[in-house]
């Protein structure tokens, strides 16, 4: 079955504690990339992948890491995470110009 | 950079109506469009892709339309029913990495 799985689902953090959220996609594709949701504010993209080893920042990178070392998993870092970070967050890959598929969500609380 | 819009950002119809849902777009060099539903505090459920170089898609009670120059597109849903209560989200894609709209909150009671 087609997928996108991200891990957590859910996550209470502490101000300043390292944490990554993983994300793995099992369709071959070269683009992912992240996404958080803000009340009012919809889906903003942190980050994408065009490849393996090729990122770009998205709309709202600050405070955020990614890598690609290999192609199904595109995992988000957060280095030193603070409570304006508490968000549900979502991973999303595609294969070109067919669908987008995205994981189920992680929901961050930063506290 | 492309900005997508949605419009009506909330609609409460009573059951049984059909109704539109539209999305604007500023940029028309796409690749395709795409329309979730999801549903609080949920993740993302695939209604609908539009192709680039198609005109409209259907899925059961749902019809989407793309107008690629006009940069607009809307989802029409037939017969409402109170479990079509949820928030529909438009995504644009270009460069294969869609770009999303603040959605359409929907509320259908019976």
């Amino acid at each position: 079955e087609a997928q996108v799985t991200q891990n957590p689902r859910y996550l209470i953090t502490v101000t300043g504690k390292k944490l990554t959220v993983t994300c793995s996609q099992n369709m071959n594709h070269e683009y992912m990339s992240w996404y958080r949701q803000d009340p009012g504010l919809g889906l903003r993209q942190i980050y994408y992948s065009m490849n393996v080893e090729v990122t770009d920042k998205g709309d709202v990178p600050e405070g955020y890491k990614v890598s690609r070392k290999e192609k199904r998993n595109f995992p988000l870092i957060l280095e030193s995470p603070s409570p304006n970070q508490t968000s549900l967050y979502f991973c999303a890959s595609s294969g070109g110009a067919a669908e987008a598929f995205f994981g189920q969500g992680t929901r961050l609380t930063v506290v | 950079k492309q900005e997508v819009t949605q419009i009506p950002a909330a609609l409460s119809v009573p059951e049984g109506e059909n109704l539109v849902l539209n999305c604007s777009f500023t940029d028309s060099a796409i690749y395709n469009l795409q329309w979730f539903r999801q549903d609080p505090g949920k993740g993302l459920t695939s209604l609908l892709l539009i192709q680039s170089s198609q005109r409209e898609q259907t899925s059961g009670r749902l019809n989407a339309s793309l107008d690629k120059s006009s940069g607009r597109s809307t989802l029409y849903i037939a017969a409402s029913q109170p479990g079509d209560s949820a928030t529909y989200l438009c995504a644009v894609g270009r460069s294969y990495i869609p770009t999303f709209g603040r959605g359409t909150s929907l509320i259908v009671h019976p």
